[in-house]
């Protein structure tokens, strides 16, 4: 049982650059969401999604995009990266939208030059 | 959002003991407390969750007085490997939880 897993692990962009962090889990959860991680600091809510078809924002939003066509899968989206978002990212899901724990995936760390 | 206070940092030793406690002052009627346990290069990890009174698992215990304004993460024994960042989150969904900055807890030998 795979759990959540992100991919890739590691990534370096230049400013500018556009990409995708793939996350994806095995255990049919339905409520799926990403953090940011920056040192010293605890995880700030990207987005989330509480099911295929329908995301909504969070904390920090601003600067990226996700969408949710399956219920495996939530990729997030950075449109043109720039240099405050270097940052550790991590996925996770849970069996349900309410406070049921979540189980998170080891984390992407993205740096941008 | 119900906001929560935490020490920064513990430290321990091993076969001790550790108790964590967490503020939250304006937690909400349907709100729970949810507490992670996060090590370096790893996603948090669900410890425990409750509502009121006592939780306890295999790993550790929760303590939650009659007006839910603070809880207390208990940790039996700790080993070197609990050493981690511990977060303490109220809410009653989780897109309406907040980590904060955690409490650096150390565990010597």
């Amino acid at each position: 049982n795979a759990g959540v897993t992100q991919t890739p692990k590691f990534q370096v962009l230049k400013t500018g650059q556009s990409m995708t962090l793939q996350c994806a889990q095995d255990m049919n959860h339905e409520y799926m969401s990403w953090y940011r991680q920056d040192p010293g600091m605890g995880l700030r809510l990207i987005h989330y999604s509480v099911g295929a078809g329908i995301t909504d924002q969070g904390e920090v939003p601003n600067g990226y995009n996700v969408s949710r066509s399956t219920t495996e899968d939530f990729p997030l989206r950075l449109l043109s990266a720039a240099p405050s978002q270097t940052s550790v990212y991590f996925c996770a899901s849970s069996s349900g939208t309410g406070y049921q724990p979540q189980h998170f995936g080891d984390g992407t760390r993205l740096s941008i030059l | 959002l119900a906001k929560t206070t935490q020490p920064i940092s513990m430290d321990s030793y091993e076969g001790q003991e550790v108790n964590i406690t967490c503020s939250h002052n304006n937690i909400a009627t349907n709100d729970y407390i949810t507490w992670y346990q996060q090590f370096p290069s790893q996603g948090p990890r669900f410890i425990i969750q409750g509502y009121k009174t006592k939780v306890t698992n295999e790993v550790a215990s929760l303590f939650i007085p009659a007006d839910r304004k603070s809880s207390t993460l208990s940790l039996p024994r700790v080993s070197l490997s609990d050493t981690a960042v511990y977060y303490c989150l109220v809410g009653g969904n989780n897109n309406d939880m907040r980590f904060g900055a955690g409490t650096r807890l150390t565990v010597k030998p």
